[in-house]
């Protein structure tokens, strides 16, 4: 199985400051993972896919680079409403994995 | 639009058995493969079973195997995830998921005596 190794685990930063979480994969999984944001009692949403694509809909201020076994997600400039808790997932393999998540909030 | 609608939920006694149904609309749900995913109380996400376009094959999580059965009505819409022996760890939001994204609201499942 493909384990998911995401940090940190938790964050703390200002409006407007730039945001970066690191996912790394146990082998290569080419370009095929997901970002997630889930906000308390919701689905998570999907904002990056295939490692670099931005999700219709989603503003342009996130976005993911990466591929092989090592991923970035960057918001640009952090707003009040990206507070959530923020998950990578690879679909290279089943199990479909995900990283710990990583808990973002407002300094 | 894509629509997922879990249901089934509820509390159910360790050793017990719980079947979840997710209804789908908005797309052709025979064309796809259709998972459940788990988040425990304040934890994080674990995927738990994948089935195929199908229902040819059909993949679980090693904390699930041999407990729980993913299957699906394609003339009906609808996935499904039977639980037996429901253990305290299997307490959780369960969620069905479409690829591209799609994810239900989720229902959740509480093991307790």
């Amino acid at each position: 199985d493909i384990q998911m190794t995401q940090s940190p685990s938790s964050l703390s930063a200002s409006v407007g400051d730039r945001v970066t979480i690191t996912c790394q994969a146990s082998q290569d999984i080419s370009n095929y993972l997901n970002w997630y944001q889930q906000k308390p009692g919701k689905a998570p949403k999907l904002l990056i896919y295939d490692a670099s694509n931005l999700e219709t809909g989603v503003p342009s201020r996130f976005s993911g680079s990466g591929s092989g076994t090592d991923f970035t997600f960057t918001i640009s400039s952090l707003q009040p409403e990206d507070i959530a808790t923020y998950y990578c997932q690879q679909y290279d393999n089943l199990p479909y994995s995900f990283g710990q998540g990583t808990k973002l909030e407002i300094k | 639009q894509v629509q997922l609608v879990e249901s089934g939920g509820g509390v159910v006694q360790p050793g017990g058995s719980l079947r979840l149904s997710c209804a789908a609309s908005g797309f052709t749900f025979s064309s796809y493969g259709m998972h459940w995913v788990r988040q425990a109380p304040g934890k994080g996400l674990e995927w738990v079973a994948f089935i195929r376009y199908d229902g040819s094959n059909k993949y679980y999580a090693d904390s699930v195997k041999g407990r729980f059965t993913i299957s699906r009505d394609n003339s009906k819409n609808t996935l499904y995830l039977q639980m037996n022996s429901l253990r305290a760890e299997d307490t959780a939001v369960y969620y069905c998921a479409k690829a591209g994204g799609y994810w239900g609201q989720g229902t959740l499942v509480t093991v307790s005596s």
